[in-house]
């Protein structure tokens, strides 16, 4: 078990480009959460998956944003037409069971420069 | 509305020295709470929880807290603080949804 994995752990784009970040989970662990945690805040909930199935979506999260976890497994989040707003550490994270009161897991976060 | 607030920014403490970080929570049922450490560049990683049971919880790295109901507190402390502790702080509750809400954050310095 190697923990959860984010990819890239950096990226800088400008303004206008689409990005795509890339989370793979601790294996087995069917949920899977993304959280946003911009400079001196805590992490705020953007969307989480039980199995391939989008469950929840903050308002956090816009039209430009989408995320997808196709086969249960690894997950993306994709920002189309960035914005400077969106620079921001962008956290993954996994937990096991269904009942969602389970501990989660988190990576190493994408740090996400909007020039 | 759920919410976690920790009321301390920032804090410093001298190497050796005892440590309490505070939170308060607003939330309508049961909590189930969590703190976390972050440490620069690196994610989330668990110090400790409470779900039910006994209200003092025993962590990792010599931290334990103190689930206070009557004062919606879930309070962090470390008898001896190591130059290691130094890091940023989030005390969570999470939801029935599984969606952990978090904290401010307190920034811990340790002084040698």
């Amino acid at each position: 078990d190697t923990g959860v994995s984010q990819d890239p752990r950096h990226k800088i784009t400008k303004r206008g480009q689409n990005v795509t970040f890339r989370c793979d989970p601790i294996s087995e662990h069917n949920r899977l959460y993304w959280y946003r945690q911009t400079l001196g805040q805590g992490p705020e909930f953007l969307t989480y998956f039980q199995n391939e199935a989008q469950l929840e979506k903050s308002r956090l999260l816009s039209d430009r944003f989408s995320a997808e976890r196709p086969k249960g497994s690894f997950s993306t989040l994709e920002i189309q037409r960035t914005e400077q707003g969106d620079s921001a550490m962008y956290l993954c994270a996994s937990s096991s069971g269904s009942s969602g009161v389970n501990e989660q897991f988190f990576g190493p976060g994408t740090r996400l420069t909007v020039l | 509305a759920q919410s976690v607030t920790q009321p301390d920014i920032h804090i410093t403490v001298s190497e050796g020295a005892s440590l309490e970080l505070r939170c308060n929570y607003s939330y309508g049922a049961t909590p189930y709470l969590f703190w976390y450490v972050q440490s620069p560049g690196q994610g989330l990683q668990l110090l400790l929880k409470y779900f039910s049971g006994d209200t003092l919880v025993q962590g990792i790295k010599g931290f334990e807290a103190e689930f206070k109901r009557s004062q919606s507190s879930f309070n962090l402390r470390k008898p001896s603080v190591h130059w290691s502790d130094a890091a940023e702080y989030f005390c969570a509750v999470i939801n029935q949804g599984g969606k952990l809400i978090f904290g401010q954050g307190t920034e811990l310095s340790v002084k040698p």
